[in-house]
């Protein structure tokens, strides 16, 4: 079926090091894909999009790629801080689908001092 | 930085009751969503609304739901009679266009027992 997923629950990860979070996504019409952080009693947090027409993008110790030939985004988190953890979310807008998101499952990072 | 706040925090109701469930969008911006995520559950779309009319609505928002956008704003989100699972985390949400870089609020955590 068309559906965002997440490959892992939870990612524990060591302070300073990077973390990668993955997402399958099965729509290939989707044409515009969004990354979100939610921290704890909170509402998700943007982070970083990117379009199907490019295959990355950086922020501020962000990065995200998207593969198109196998439908896979991650995230990858440069330096990681114990600010980082929550519950990270893809979602994808599917092309002519107006202007709702269709979010994955979710990942928990969670940094280790 | 502005935001969009969401009131009350926490909703607890008797099955069949009215809720209403309130938001402040960012003030600029143009394009009003509700979204929910029932406990460990994906975050799923409801509605989206702009130009004073809805634009879009899944499968959940039955008659049961409606939105409004009383003033220049206010926007709600009101279930007419609660069932128990309605129980979940609502999430209003704005843009200035489309979906991207969605803004959400910190969410009405409703409580239907």
């Amino acid at each position: 079926g068309e559906s965002v997923g997440l490959h892992l629950p939870t990612l524990s990860v060591q302070e300073g090091d990077n973390s990668i979070i993955n997402c399958a996504y099965s729509n290939s019409a989707s044409d515009y894909f969004i990354w979100y952080k939610q921290e704890s009693g909170k509402g998700p947090q943007f982070i970083i999009d990117i379009r199907s027409n490019m295959d990355k993008r950086q922020g501020q110790r962000v990065t995200v790629l998207l593969n198109k030939t196998v439908k896979h985004l991650s995230l990858q988190i440069a330096a990681t801080q114990p600010g980082d953890s929550a519950v990270y979310f893809c979602a994808e807008k599917k092309r002519a689908a107006g202007n709702k998101l269709t979010f994955g499952g979710g990942t928990r990072v969670l940094v280790k001092p | 930085e502005p935001e969009v706040t969401q009131t009350p925090s926490h909703q607890v109701t008797q099955m069949g009751q009215e809720v209403i469930l309130r938001c402040v969008p960012i003030s600029n911006h143009l394009y009003f969503y509700w979204y929910r995520q029932i406990l460990g559950q994906k975050v799923e779309f409801l509605v989206s609304f702009y130009n004073n009319e809805i634009s879009e609505k899944s499968e959940i928002f039955d008659d049961q739901f409606s939105v409004e956008r009383p003033d220049g704003s206010n926007f709600t989100l009101k279930i007419r009679s609660t069932k128990l699972e309605d129980s979940a985390m609502y999430f209003c949400a704005s843009t200035r266009g489309g979906v991207e870089k969605l803004f959400f609020g910190s969410g009405t955590q409703l409580s239907v027992l």
